[in-house]
């Protein structure tokens, strides 16, 4: 299958801090990206649709100036968490879709640990 | 909006064992993913159904779309100790930027 490399794996910083996340497609290229948080022992829980070339789509609930996302190219998506705090600690996880088709592939995800 | 319920939420099994669940929608889905998650790690694509009544198998690995597209289930037969980790269904309903709803999971646990 398509392969989505996801830097870093594991990533811990102070409070106030900014992190980027970054989502890269590595054989394909993918218009579109999706950014999805997980909690321990949950389900894993859509933020955002992100779209290269145009803004990105936030669920409902999710803060847009929280969680900046730039797609600038077709294989690269990235998620900023601006000023992040304690309880934006959580597993990190993009997935793209290849081509048109229905199948997403997922990175292998970023642990956020904000002290 | 649209829920997936899956079951069971853990399972214990024993190497050897086949090991079956399920999930379920209150309204339809044109296209039915199982996933695999490792600790600490994204989730793996298992099997994709992409029709009603559709019954496609993976090695050890069984999955079928429900012909009223409201369930799936997905079954592992003969279970290896490396079966264990959470799976995942989802449902996707296709044109709508093709966002996936994830079930609950289910946790894979070996038998003391």
């Amino acid at each position: 299958g398509a392969v989505v490399s996801q830097h870093p794996s594991r990533v811990i910083c102070k409070s106030g801090t900014s992190v980027k996340i970054e989502c890269r497609s590595l054989d394909f290229q993918a218009t579109t990206m999706f950014w999805y948080r997980q909690f321990p022992k949950q389900s894993l829980m859509l933020m955002a649709t992100s779209n290269e070339g145009s803004k990105a789509t936030y669920e409902q609930g999710v803060e847009k100036d929280k969680f900046l996302i730039n797609h600038a190219s077709l294989t690269l998506s990235t998620l900023t968490v601006t000023s992040a705090h304690p309880e934006d600690s959580s597993f990190y996880i993009c997935s793209a879709r290849q081509g048109s088709g229905e199948k997403l592939f997922f990175g292998s995800g970023t642990q956020l640990s904000v002290l | 909006g649209q829920q997936l319920n899956q079951s069971p939420q853990s399972m214990f099994i024993q190497e050897g064992e086949d090991v079956s669940m399920n999930c379920t929608s209150s309204s339809i889905f044109n296209t039915w993913l199982w996933y695999k998650q490792d600790p600490g790690e994204g989730p793996v694509l298992l099997i994709a159904l992409y029709k009603a009544g559709e019954l496609t198998s993976n090695g050890r690995l069984t999955a079928q779309f429900g012909i009223t597209r409201k369930d799936s289930f997905l079954n592992i037969s003969a279970s290896i100790p490396s079966d264990v980790g959470i799976y995942f269904c989802a449902g996707q309903l296709g044109a709508a930027g093709n966002k996936l709803t994830f079930g609950g999971g289910t946790r894979v646990l070996v038998k003391p």
